[in-house]
């Protein structure tokens, strides 16, 4: 049965980078794409972006100046990498695969399409001072 | 970006109703690229339908995805018990993909 669980920090303080990481286990990393979403305490979810196996990777706009997304597939992880957080930046980060439906050409890149299959538990992640 | 607002925001519900939730997209999204999640407090969500209207695997058949352009729904014929949880419509027809702010299904 494929599993994914979400490692790292459970508290950090402002200004720092936040690093996660989540590790596939009963299947490989390979051939798939993967993202983050988060979900503020009592809100709704945001998807962070995607990765694939091959490190191609496609951001949400309103982070992409301070996220990173890279996989292993030595490992079989993928990771998350998220600079100068903020108390806005408190929240339950999931890892998920993501079923790739296509993709489409739009400002000079090809995008891909997906839905979420399988979801990793969460991690919270508090930002405070 | 797409916008999806979900309604009602929250219902309040009895075992054996049927309930339809609504998910608006403030773009058309020809090819219904919609998924449905179901979520419980303090669990992750869970994927009950894509492509507007395909059962993942496992979904019960009580639950049914419709909709094209932009007006989607989730109807779910009779309300178990395990049933009452936050829905979340996503559209994956446009980068970034976005979330509905959720319905929440509660028990009267």
């Amino acid at each position: 049965q494929v599993q994914l669980q979400e490692s790292g920090p459970g508290l950090m303080k402002p200004s720092e980078t936040l690093s996660l990481t989540c590790s596939l286990s009963g299947g490989s990393i390979g051939i798939d794409y993967w993202s983050w979403i988060r979900q503020p305490p009592g809100k709704g979810l945001e998807w962070i972006g995607y990765v694939n196996y091959m490190g191609l990777t496609n951001y949400n706009p309103s982070l992409k100046s301070r996220v990173t997304m890279s996989a292993d597939t030595s490992k079989d992880n993928f990771s998350l990498t998220l600079r100068f957080v903020t108390a806005a930046d408190t929240a339950v980060y999931y890892c998920a695969r993501v079923v790739p439906t296509g993709d489409y050409y739009d400002s000079g890149y090809y995008l891909q399409r997906g839905y979420f299959d399988l979801w990793g538990p969460g991690i919270l992640v508090t930002v405070s001072s | 970006e797409i916008v999806l607002t979900q309604s009602p925001g929250t219902l309040s519900l009895s075992p054996g109703d049927r309930v339809t939730l609504s998910c608006r997209a403030s773009q058309t999204m020809i090819s219904g690229f919609l998924a449905w999640y179901q979520q419980k407090p303090g669990q992750a969500p869970r994927l009950l339908i894509y492509s507007a209207l395909n059962r993942a695997s496992g979904t019960p058949d009580r639950f049914v995805g419709s909709g094209s352009g932009t007006d989607f729904t989730l109807t779910i014929s009779r309300l178990e018990p395990e049933d009452f949880a936050v829905y979340y419509c996503q559209q994956y027809h446009k980068s970034p993909w976005t979330f509905g702010q959720g319905t929440k299904v509660e028990i009267k």
